[in-house]
């Protein structure tokens, strides 16, 4: 099994929707979550962390709940800017630092 | 902020030849990785660091090799390039969560991306 799964999509919206992309990861040890957006032929950036309690950014909205071991990101009234693959990242302290990847949710948002 | 950079946004070898991928990174982070991502099979961990002179296989090490001589330094080296080995590499950087305070989510911070092309 994977450790970190996501929806690849694609997701293709109307400018103004709402979209939400769903993640569940494996291992119940995992600590920190993040969501990251990556643009065709560039490197991946950080989004938006994950917290227990929920985050808001402007638009976007995270959620993580550790019994389901579930994290979701909604965007609220797309833009076309916001089309871009959306990774979902899980975190746990190993041997250092160690990262568990989705492989990416493709969004485009249409005019 | 914290940089992190790749030596070269885009290289052509041969079948064969030496290849350096560099990265340097200005936050004295003591995690280093050098990642492959191809279209599909997402990321895919080649090697890390956690620190000077210390590395880790990831999960695809097999026809590379690692350098991490300095703390900000981190380098992939393949031996003998073989054109399966065509990709987008990327280089990122973490502190331990939790370190340097508050703000510090321990996230990565990935340089540009070396674009390889092995003929």
């Amino acid at each position: 099994r994977k450790e970190v799964e996501q929806d690849p999509g694609p997701f293709n919206v109307p400018e103004g929707a709402t979209v939400a992309f769903n993640c569940t990861y494996s291992n119940s040890a995992s600590q920190s979550f993040f969501w990251y957006r990556q643009d065709c032929r560039k490197e991946p950036k950080l989004l938006m962390s994950v917290y227990s309690s929920g985050n808001e950014d402007g638009r976007f909205t995270a959620q993580l709940n550790r019994a389901s071991q579930y994290i979701s990101l909604l965007i609220r009234d797309s833009k076309l800017s916001d089309s871009a693959t959306y990774l979902c990242v899980v975190n746990r302290i190993g041997t250092g630092n160690q990262f568990y990847f989705g492989t990416g949710t493709s969004l485009t948002v249409i005019p | 902020d914290v940089k992190v950079t790749q030596s070269s946004r885009y290289l052509v070898k041969r079948t064969g030849e030496k290849v350096f991928l560099e990265c340097v990174q200005d936050m004295d982070h003591e995690n280093m990785f050098w990642y492959r991502q191809d279209p599909g099979l997402g990321l895919r961990l080649i090697y890390f660091s956690y620190d000077v002179k210390m590395k880790e296989k990831g999960d695809i090490p097999e026809g590379y090799s690692v350098s991490r001589e300095k703390k900000e330094r981190f380098s992939l080296i393949l031996e003998s390039a073989s054109t399966n080995q065509t990709s987008m590499y990327l280089c990122a950087s973490s502190l331990l969560p939790g370190l340097a305070g508050g703000q510090n989510t321990g996230e990565l911070f990935f340089g540009e991306g070396s674009r390889l092309t092995v003929l």
